[in-house]
């Protein structure tokens, strides 16, 4: 698959778990992106890393932990999460400083925290 | 920080009228306004975007304004069509644009 990619595309994890989403950019982008979309509320900003260093931190609690590796991957380790923190977890990719500044998204990860 | 607001929330319409969907923003530094569609079970995907040096861009049905002044913008679709039906994000950037701020999104609903 080209583009963005990412897995696993579903996951159902215990409040105790410790898991990780990974996702990989095929685009040779220099800027990565973790969103969260709930229903019925705004895509939420995460975390960016541009060049590999992370330049945004959104208020993010800690159970959420982002790895950028290189540039064309980027994790999001979860651990001790809450039920409200099921939502669809979304990665994005764009070429920083570069028109049209478009964000790639990925096809998602749709968690589910029990 | 930035604000954005989308309204509304969800739109039905018959196939053939015209859409529009309304943003309102409170940064004044914004100078970037991308329009996402997710269609069901998709990702989001840029279809149309205007900065703040142009008030109107259109590409064949689809259209965005903006108005500095007011802060808002608008995305605009005549001719609808059933494939239009999806749910459309706005969004606000200033000049770093790795920060995007999107609206609660537009549920459209074209029915044929």
């Amino acid at each position: 698959e080209t583009g963005v990619t990412q897995t696993p595309r579903h996951l159902v994890m215990g409040m105790t778990n410790k898991k990780s989403l990974k996702c990989e950019q095929h685009l040779g982008h220099n800027a990565m992106y973790w969103y969260k979309q709930s229903a019925k509320k705004p895509l939420e900003l995460m975390f960016v890393y541009s060049l590999e260093e992370r330049v945004e931190n959104n208020s993010v609690p800690s159970r959420f932990s982002p790895e950028c590796p290189n540039s064309s991957h980027l994790f999001l380790h979860l651990h001790t999460l809450q039920p409200e923190d099921s939502a669809l977890y979304l990665c994005a990719s764009s070429q920083e400083g570069s028109l049209p500044y478009e964000q790639y998204f990925g096809p998602g990860t749709r968690l589910t925290v029990t | 920080g930035e604000n954005v607001e989308q309204h509304p929330s969800t739109l039905s319409v018959q196939e053939g009228d015209s859409a529009v969907i309304k943003c309102t923003y409170s940064d004044s530094a914004s100078n970037y306004f991308p329009w996402y569609k997710q269609e069901l079970g998709k990702r989001p995907q840029l279809i149309i975007d205007i900065r703040s040096n142009v008030g109107e861009k259109k590409d064949q049905r689809i259209a965005v304004t903006l108005n500095k002044t007011a802060k808002h913008f608008s995305l605009h679709i005549t001719e609808t069509q059933p494939e239009d039906s999806a749910v459309y994000f706005c969004a606000a950037s200033n000049n770093n644009f790795n920060k995007f701020y999107f609206g609660s999104g537009t549920k459209l609903n074209v029915k044929p």
